[in-house]
């Protein structure tokens, strides 16, 4: 079965600093890989999604993240945040093959942006 | 438009009324989702519509009634919930899931249920 591991349930950085939020999964298959972002009282919002071929993808906001087979992982980072990037961020995981394409959500990473 | 509009924004209701959420896309998606979210916790899938057609129901209890009237909209009916059932309540929308993906959901901002 799928599932998602975003480590550190809370971060908090200054403004103007990089940020790297960490995401881990575990499929069978290749996976379909999603970071969705959610600010106070509203719904989700799609910042990037990683498919096939490039690693590196980049994102809205400046945001961009890097799919590593060999570790797993899709870490998301943004050189520079600004204080309108404090909000909920997920990492979601789907595959055409398990559960129908349905999306696996990590537990969340508050991001605090401090000025 | 990459729009889901969801109404009302806002729902207060006891525990013997009846209330509807909607759900609303033209994006000519034909995937349609339900969530429920508690808060700090990640979306909870409640139900799936593929082309019109109930495809995944997640063991959802039968107080919550989803129904698809076409394919750009999307209801939830509710009926004698529990305070345990006040939560934000988001609808998605995604292309066609029977011809292959990965095809990303757009959610809509959510309405707030309280049950008191």
């Amino acid at each position: 079965a799928q599932s998602v591991t975003q480590l550190g349930s809370h971060v908090s950085v200054s403004e103007g600093a990089l940020v790297l939020l960490r995401c881990n999964y575990s499929s069978s298959v290749p996976p379909y890989l999603f970071w969705y972002v959610q600010y106070p009282n509203q719904g989700l919002q799609l910042l990037l999604k990683y498919t096939t071929g490039a690693t590196l993808v980049k994102g809205i906001n400046g945001f961009e993240a890097e799919f590593n087979k060999s570790q797993t992982s899709f870490h998301l980072r943004k050189p520079s945040v600004h204080i309108s990037d404090t909000a909920e961020y997920f990492c979601a995981v789907s595959d055409l093959y398990n559960q129908g394409g349905k999306l696996i959500f990590g537990q969340g990473t508050e991001l605090s942006v401090k000025p | 438009d990459t729009e889901v509009t969801q109404t009302p924004k806002h729902l207060v209701m006891g525990m013997t009324n009846k209330k509807s959420l909607k759900c609303e896309q033209h994006m000519g998606h034909r995937a349609m989702y339900w969530y429920k979210q508690k808060a700090k916790k990640p979306p909870e899938l409640m139900f799936v519509y593929s082309y019109e057609k109930l495809s995944i129901n997640e063991s959802v209890p039968s107080r919550f009634s989803p129904e698809c009237p076409n394919s750009s909209l999307l209801n939830l009916h509710l009926h004698a919930l529990q305070p345990e059932d006040s939560a934000l309540y988001l609808c998605a929308s995604s292309q066609d899931r029977v011809r292959g993906g990965p095809y990303e959901q757009y959610f809509g901002p959510g309405t707030r249920l309280t049950v008191t």
